[in-house]
């Protein structure tokens, strides 16, 4: 079955360091990889998707992923955080000949003024 | 526009009881979802409706009871609640969910905050 691993759960950075955030999958086929983020006490937003072409994937509020088919990895960054990127990240990997993404357990982000 | 919007958005109980929330979905999509926040922030599955029809049911207790009148609507209800049932409940819509059109990418609700006493 598919898996997905978010290896941090837990980070804390300062503003304006840069951050990247894990996440590998385990299926080896065709994929379609999100980024989703959830601001405290708010939804699930979808911050970046990736479906084909070009692997590094621009998303909104600065935020940027690659795809590395080989490491089978979506991994998130951005440059400089701020505070009000402190929320909870969710990776999701729906597999070709699946019907929903598999979510990984999240990684929670606290950014310190 | 509120494009998923469940209600409530706060619920608090007493064990035993019984409640529902109500999601409805105005992206035209095919496919609505409940998912479970526990509080650990773990996402997990529940049901999913495809044009009215049940396609996916995750070994939930058979105490909720997933209910869409269309397509637009998906409502949950559940009986004799337990404490391990407090959670956010999320509603989620998709695009084309049995096609080969289906992405994977979900518009979430704002969530239902569940609280049993």
């Amino acid at each position: 079955a598919q898996s997905v691993s978010q290896h941090n759960h837990h980070v804390i950075l300062s503003e304006a360091a840069s951050l990247e955030l894990g996440c590998n999958y385990s299926y080896g086929g065709t994929v379609n990889l999100f980024w989703y983020v959830q601001y405290p006490g708010q939804h699930l937003q979808l911050l970046l998707k990736y479906f084909s072409g070009d692997p590094l994937v621009k998303g909104i509020k600065g935020f940027e992923a690659e795809f590395i088919k080989s490491k089978f990895s979506f991994n998130l960054r951005k440059p400089s955080v701020q505070w009000s990127d402190t929320a909870e990240y969710f990776c999701a990997v729906k597999e070709g000949g699946s019907y929903i993404p598999t979510f990984g357990r999240g990684t929670s982000l606290i950014v310190h003024p | 526009d509120t494009a998923v919007s469940q209600t409530p958005k706060y619920l608090v109980t007493q064990m035993g009881n019984d409640k529902s929330i109500k999601c409805e979905q105005n992206l035209g999509h095919d496919t609505m979802y409940w998912y479970k926040q526990d509080s650990k922030k773990f996402l997990k599955i529940m049901f999913s409706y495809n044009n009215k029809e049940l396609i996916i049911n995750e070994t939930v207790p058979n105490r909720f009871s997933p209910k869409s009148p269309d397509k637009a609507h998906l409502n949950l209800h559940i009986n004799s609640l337990e404490l391990g049932d407090s959670a956010v409940y999320f509603c989620a819509s998709s695009q084309d969910g049995l096609g080969t059109a289906n992405t994977g990418e979900l518009f979430f609700g704002e969530g239902s905050r569940l609280t049993v006493l």
